[in-house]
């Protein structure tokens, strides 16, 4: 199985902060990564897909980069409906396997 | 719209079975594969299964295979998720997602969820 490793577990920041977040493949997955975002209590959100293609109408201050074992999800302005976890996903081979989240709170 | 409808969860007993629904709406149905992918309380997201468009295809994580059978009857715009043997590590929320294409492994809509607890 293909092992994704997420960096920070958690991340403290404010409004107006760049954000990065850093995603880790065990494997080469070439482009095939998603990024989710989730609020307590709801379903997982899709943002990003292929790496880098933005999801239709997910604001574009996210960004996604990255290819091989390693990717990252940017926020290049945090807003207050940004603070949730964020999950990266490969698709490339079953099973398809996700990070084990990075939560974004308000510093 | 697209909007994917859970149903079916609750509270059974170790060894004992479930069925989950999701009722699909907005979409072609059959044009789509689709999965089922599970959260455990306070937990991470894990991948159950998933099935093609024909439902001819399908797909388990390891922890479920021989125990859940995933299905989809394209008449009803319906995905199902049959659960047996079910265990105490079973417990979580229950989540179908769209696949952006023919398994993909990529979703691009989730439901809301439906809530399994096993437990005596």
């Amino acid at each position: 199985d293909i092992q994704m490793t997420q960096s920070p577990s958690t991340l403290s920041a404010s409004v107006g902060d760049r954000v990065t977040i850093t995603c880790r493949a065990s494997q080469s997955i070439s482009i095939w990564l998603a990024w989710y975002q989730q609020k307590p209590g709801k379903a997982p959100k899709s943002l990003i897909y292929k790496a880098s293609s933005l999801e239709t109408g997910v604001p574009s201050r996210f960004s996604g980069s990255g290819s091989g074992t390693e990717f990252t999800l940017t926020i290049s302005s945090l807003q207050p409906d940004d603070f949730a976890t964020y999950y990266c996903q490969q698709y490339t081979s079953y099973p398809w396997t996700f990070g084990q989240g990075t939560k974004v709170e308000i510093k | 719209e697209v909007q994917l409808l859970e149903s079916g969860g609750g509270l059974v007993q170790p060894g004992g079975s479930l069925r989950l629904s999701c009722a699909a709406s907005g979409f072609t149905f059959s044009n789509f594969a689709m999965s089922w992918v599970r959260q455990a309380p306070g937990k991470g997201l894990e991948w159950v299964s998933a099935t093609g468009g024909k439902g001819d295809s399908t797909y388990y994580a390891d922890s479920v295979k021989g125990r859940f059978t995933i299905s989809r009857d394209n008449s009803k715009n319906t995905l199902y998720l049959q659960m047996n043997s079910l265990r105490a590590d079973d417990t979580a929320v229950y989540y179908c997602a769209k696949d952006r294409g023919q398994l993909r492994g990529n979703f691009d809509y989730w439901g809301q969820g439906t809530l399994v607890t096993v437990s005596s």
